[in-house]
């Protein structure tokens, strides 16, 4: 079945640092692609996403590029900043199966 | 209501008990998905509605949880004689179809403790 593997947190980094979070996919068919947020006390909400392979998904400085051979949709970013700190998870669904599945989802905390 | 709303938000039960979790989801949106988030896991999906079609029941844990789908619309999840490790945030999100590639949107969840 589907199934998503992300890198396990915390995730702890200085403000303005680069960020990677990987996320690699085991789908059947051609999935689409997802990284959702969960900002501290609030709901799960899409970041961004990415429907065909060599499609780059980006919103807020984010970027994830949906990888076919390396079935990975790696997020990254730049410069992060305190306001990102957050739970971020990479999810997929596919035509067939139309359920969202999400990886367990990686905690990143930045400071000062 | 602009959202996916979800009631109670909290929810204090004894173990035994029987509770309903509530979904409202966005208007018009066909696709209705509940998911449970236990501390320190990810999102474990439980079932999905869409449309008129039969539900995707496969994410149930046992036979004690149930939901129901009314009009289209609103959407009931029910556990039966509750357990300490229903203990959970149980999410409810709806997607204007049920497709690849299509945002899903979540509510804020209900918190259920079972002591």
């Amino acid at each position: 079945g589907d199934s998503v593997t992300q890198m396990e947190g915390p995730v702890t980094l200085s403000e303005e640092a680069f960020l990677t979070i990987n996320c690699t996919y085991t789908a059947t068919g051609y999935p689409s692609l997802f990284w959702y947020v969960q900002y501290p006390g609030e709901g799960l909400q899409l970041l961004l996403k990415a429907t065909k392979a060599d499609d780059k998904g980006s919103n807020k400085g984010f970027e994830a590029t949906y990888r076919k051979e390396t079935t990975s949709f790696h997020l990254e970013k730049g410069s992060v900043q305190v306001s990102d700190s957050a739970v971020y998870f990479c999810a997929l669904n596919t035509g067939t199966a139309s359920k969202l599945t999400f990886g367990t989802g990686t905690r990143l905390q930045v400071t000062l | 209501g602009a959202g996916v709303s979800q009631s109670p938000s909290n929810k204090v039960t004894e173990k035994g008990k029987d509770v309903e979790l509530r979904c409202d989801p966005i208007s018009g949106h066909t696709a209705l998905y509940w998911y449970r988030q236990s501390l320190g896991q990810g999102l474990e999906f439980l079932i999905y509605f869409q449309g008129n079609s039969a539900p995707d029941k496969s994410g149930l844990p046992s036979d004690r949880f149930s939901a129901e789908r009314t009009g289209g619309s609103v959407s009931t999840l029910t556990i039966q004689r509750t357990q300490q490790e229903d203990s959970a945030v149980y999410l409810c999100a709806s997607s204007i179809r049920g497709r690849s590639g299509t945002e899903a949107f979540f509510g804020q969840g209900t918190r259920l403790t079972v002591v």
